[in-house]
């Protein structure tokens, strides 16, 4: 099974502040990840993917980057909404795996 | 407008079965592959199973190999998931996605005794 490990498993921010999470798979998986958001009792909201293609309706804030076996989701200026805890998922090969999340508060 | 309704959730026995429903609409159901992907509660996302968009492959993490069976009907724009042999730990809220990118509100699954 392709292991994600994600980091950090949580951040506290400023207001405005940019902020960076890694994925790193113990495996080549040739872009094949996905970032999403998931906020308190609501189901997960899909932000980039293929690596760094942004969802349709999501701020350009957001941006995500990598290739190989690390990768990274990048909010440049974050905001009050930007609350909540992230997952990457690695979508090359079955078992599809997902990273053990990033809680990320406002500092 | 894509929507996602899971339906079938509640309180099991352990060893006892459940088959949980989820109703799509806003989309022609048959052009996609769906899944299924959990949550135990405060703990992270694991993906159960898979389903291309005919219905003719599936696929399925080892712990449910064998217990859980994943289905659909086009005609109904519906898709499934029964589960048989139900452990404790098989105990989250399951989410019915559209290639990953839609996803359900959830429906939750307790298995206790």
């Amino acid at each position: 099974d392709i292991q994600m490990t994600q980091s950090p498993a949580s951040l506290s921010a400023s207001l405005g502040e940019t902020i960076s999470i890694e994925c790193r798979a113990s495996e080549d998986i040739y872009s094949n990840l996905a970032w999403y958001q998931q906020k308190s009792g609501k189901s997960p909201q899909l932000l980039i993917y293929a690596a760094n293609r942004l969802q349709d309706g999501v701020p350009s804030r957001f941006s995500g980057s990598g290739s190989g076996t690390q990768y990274s989701l990048k909010i440049s200026g974050m905001q009050p909404e930007d609350e909540g805890d992230y997952f990457c998922l690695q979508g090359s090969k079955f078992p599809l795996t997902f990273g053990s999340g990033t809680k990320l508060e406002i500092k | 407008e894509v929507q996602l309704v899971e339906s079938g959730g509640g309180l099991v026995q352990p060893g006892r079965s459940l088959k949980l429903s989820c109703a799509a609409s806003g989309f022609t159901f048959s052009n996609y592959y769906m899944a299924w992907v959990r949550q135990a509660p405060t703990k992270g996302l694991e993906w159960v199973a898979s389903i291309t968009n005919s219905g003719g492959s599936t696929y399925y993490r080892d712990s449910v190999k064998g217990r859980f069976t994943i289905s659909r009907d086009n005609a109904k724009s519906t898709l499934y998931l029964q589960m048989d042999s139900l452990r404790s730990e098989d105990t989250a809220t399951y989410y019915c996605t559209r290639g990953f990118a839609y996803w359900g509100q959830g429906t939750l699954v307790t298995v206790s005794s």
